[in-house]
C-alpha cells in the first residue's frame, strides 16, 4: 500500500543517542499507530493517535515518544531511556478506528 | 483481559495439503477479528475479516464464539501461500488492534 511511507528502511543507533523514525500517509487517514514487531511476540502497540494533536501510550510506551502536528505526518522517536530498541518498527493508519488497519514497510532498527 | 492466542508458532505442510491456522481470543464484549499475512519482502497487509465473511486467495475464517475461535483455513495450500500470518482482534473502546503472536506457514512442494 503506496499510501504509508516509513523512512528510513534501516537504522543505526549508537548508546545514549535518540533516534527518530518517520512515518507518512498521503490516505487522509485520522488513526495512525506505532507498532514493535520481535520474533515470537507478534506486533506491540507503541503509540497511537486518533486525530491531529492527540495521542495516546500503548501497550509498550517507555522509552518512547511520538507527536502528531500534522494528519498526514506521525513520528517515533526512540529515546536513549529505551533499554532495548534493536526490533523492527511498524507505522499503521485507518480512516477510522473501526477499519481495518493499513502498514507501511517498516523500519529496522539496530544498535552500534 | 484481552488477548489473542495463535499456538503454533509454524505450520509446516505440503503443497495440496488442507491448512488451518489456529487463533484463539479473550474478549468481554462482541469481537471483530481480522487476519492479517505477511509475505516474504512485503509489507503487512489485511487477508480477511470475520464480519466480511469473503474468502480471499481460498482462505476462510469462521469465528466460533463458543469456542471463543477464529481459525484460518484453506483446503489447498500452494507454495505462494508460505508467509507469516497475524490474528488481531480489535479494541471496539479504544480502535486498538490486538496482535497473536504470529504463525508461520511453510509450504513444501
Amino acid at each position: 500500500d503506496g499510501g504509508i511511507t516509513q523512512s528510513p528502511k534501516y537504522l543505526f543507533r549508537k548508546e545514549g543517542q535518540n533516534v527518530t523514525l518517520s512515518c507518512e500517509q498521503n490516505l487522509n487517514h485520522d488513526a495512525m499507530y506505532w507498532y514493535r514487531q520481535d520474533p515470537g511476540q507478534g506486533l506491540r502497540l507503541i503509540y497511537y493517535s486518533q486525530i491531529v494533536n492527540d495521542f495516546q501510550k500503548g501497550d509498550i510506551a517507555e522509552g518512547y515518544s511520538v507527536s502528531r502536528e500534522k494528519k498526514e505526518s506521525f513520528p517515533l522517536t526512540v529515546t536513549s531511556a529505551q533499554k532495548n530498541p534493536t526490533a523492527f518498527y511498524l507505522c499503521a493508519s485507518n480512516l477510522d478506528r473501526n477499519q481495518p488497519q493499513h502498514f507501511g514497510d517498516g523500519t529496522r532498527l539496530s544498535i552500534l | 483481559a484481552q488477548r489473542v492466542t495463535q499456538p503454533e508458532k509454524l505450520l509446516s505442510v505440503f503443497k495440496g495439503a488442507p491448512v488451518e491456522l489456529k487463533c484463539n481470543y479473550s474478549y468481554s464484549g462482541s469481537p471483530e477479528l481480522f487476519w492479517y499475512v505477511q509475505y516474504s519482502r512485503q509489507r503487512l497487509q489485511l487477508l480477511l475479516r470475520h464480519i466480511s465473511r469473503e474468502s480471499i486467495k481460498g482462505f476462510t475464517a469462521d469465528l466460533n464464539k463458543g469456542e471463543t475461535s477464529f481459525h484460518l483455513k484453506k483446503p489447498f495450500a500452494q507454495e505462494e501461500d508460505s508467509a507469516m500470518y497475524y490474528c488481531a482482534l480489535l479494541s471496539s473502546n479504544t480502535g486498538k488492534l490486538i496482535f497473536g503472536q504470529g504463525t508461520t506457514l511453510q509450504v513444501k512442494p
